[in-house]
Order: structure tokens, then C-alpha cells, then sequence
């Protein structure tokens, strides 16, 4: 257990559904991120929060929305999905301090998200 | 744009053997460096940081190198177990601001018993 639950961990959703992924870290940290990883591709980085701010936008799609109601949780929002969307979304937390001092990320066990 | 591979692609081994797992990067400019290894279907769990400023870390078998100037970060894996087979990541932190981490594709090892 690295300190980060994600819920579900297994989702299947037709194009036209709305769902949410949840992600909880129980380890203090104040940046939270949202990864994509498809199959025979790199790690991707979606969204990165920053003491509940969002800092980074990596060219996501407008059918992914993110939200942090507080450091602790993160939440993507899915609608109107594509199959090609089908991948194991990944959630992080770590540490850091001011403008730098960013420290190691500690990775969810991440949802296994099929679009049908 | 930084762009990071790993070689080799996947690995198989026999228990025992010592071995090394590759990391490169195009752009020197990097706060710092983390490997991870990820079992199949899971998340990945972090095995050692290297800031920028250092040139190695060790964990128990674990001994992972960087070398800025040449863009090349190594994992050292001392003796070998069927336990460590899994797909290792390297993943590079760019500078002291951002947090636009960018991942390797990963080296999938298997060892054999």
C-alpha cells in the first residue's frame, strides 16, 4: 500500500455515460496528478494540482474534467468518452515545498477504465 | 521537447544474475530522476529518486546512477530474483518548477527461476 486509493478500480462505461474516478492520498501531500497509460505507450500526464490549484494542462480533451475539492482528494470527471479513451488511469500525490523542492510521486493502484 | 527512452525493451534472465537497466534523455535539463517498477495491471511503486545534484542512490540490490551531461540514468540490480520481474520506469521531473514529469516507455524484466 503506497498511501493513495483510487476508486474504481475497474470501470465500464458506454460513450454516452458520465462517471467520476476518485483518488484519496493519506500521506500529506499538496500536488496531485492524473496520468493516462495506454496500451504500448509511455506514461502520459493529464493534470497536475498544486495545493488545490490547477497548474498543468497537458492538451486533455474537454470530455476529461478534473476537480480538487481539497490536497487530499481528486476527482476525474468522464463524459461522452471514445473507445480509444480505454486505459489505466493512474493517480499520484507528492510533496513539495514553494515554487520547487518537488519530491518522489507515490502512485495509486489506478482504474482500469473500458469504453464501449 | 524531452523525450526519454529505455533499453532494452524487455529482458529475461536467470535467477542470480546481476543486471543493468537503461535510461535516456535528450535534454540535460532535469531537477530529478525517479525510478519505479510496476507489476502488470497495477500502479507503480517508487524504488529511488536521484535529484539532480547527486550522481547515485542505493536501496538493499538496488544502486541507480545519473549522468546529466551524457543524458544516461542506470538501475543496478544486484542478484537477481523471480520477485523482481516486473516493467521498470524511469521518469524525469524537468526543472525545479514544473512538474510535467515525462516517463520511458520501461523495460519489462522477467527472472527466470
Amino acid at each position: 500500500e503506497t498511501g493513495v486509493t483510487q476508486t474504481p478500480r475497474h470501470l465500464v462505461m458506454g460513450m454516452t455515460n458520465k462517471k467520476s474516478l476518485k483518488c484519496e492520498q493519506h500521506l500529506g501531500h499538496n500536488a496531485m496528478y492524473w496520468y493516462k497509460q495506454s496500451a504500448k505507450k509511455p506514461l502520459e500526464l493529464m493534470f497536475v494540482y498544486n495545493f488545490k490549484e490547477q497548474t498543468e494542462n497537458n492538451s486533455v480533451p474537454s470530455r476529461f474534467s478534473p476537480e480538487c475539492p481539497n490536497s487530499s482528494h481528486l476527482f476525474l470527471h468522464l463524459h461522452t468518452l471514445q473507445p480509444e479513451d480505454s486505459a489505466l488511469y493512474l493517480c499520484a500525490s507528492s510533496l513539495r515545498q514553494g515554487a520547487g523542492s518537488i519530491y518522489e510521486q507515490y502512485f495509486g493502484p489506478g482504474t482500469r477504465l473500458t469504453v464501449t | 521537447k524531452q523525450e526519454v527512452t529505455q533499453i532494452p525493451a524487455a529482458l529475461s534472465v536467470p535467477e542470480g544474475e546481476n543486471l543493468v537497466l537503461n535510461c535516456s534523455f535528450t535534454d540535460s535539463a532535469i531537477y530529478n530522476l525517479q525510478w519505479f517498477r510496476q507489476d502488470p495491471g497495477k500502479g507503480l511503486t517508487s524504488l529511488l529518486l536521484i535529484q539532480s545534484s547527486q550522481r547515485e542512490q542505493t536501496s538493499g540490490r538496488l544502486n541507480a546512477s545519473l549522468d546529466k551531461s551524457s543524458g544516461r540514468s542506470t538501475l543496478y540490480i544486484a542478484a537477481s530474483q523471480p520477485g523482481d520481474s516486473a516493467t521498470y520506469l524511469c521518469a524525469l521531473s524537468p526543472d525545479n518548477y514544473g512538474q510535467n514529469f515525462v516517463f520511458g516507455p520501461g523495460t519489462r524484466l522477467s527472472v527466470l527461476p
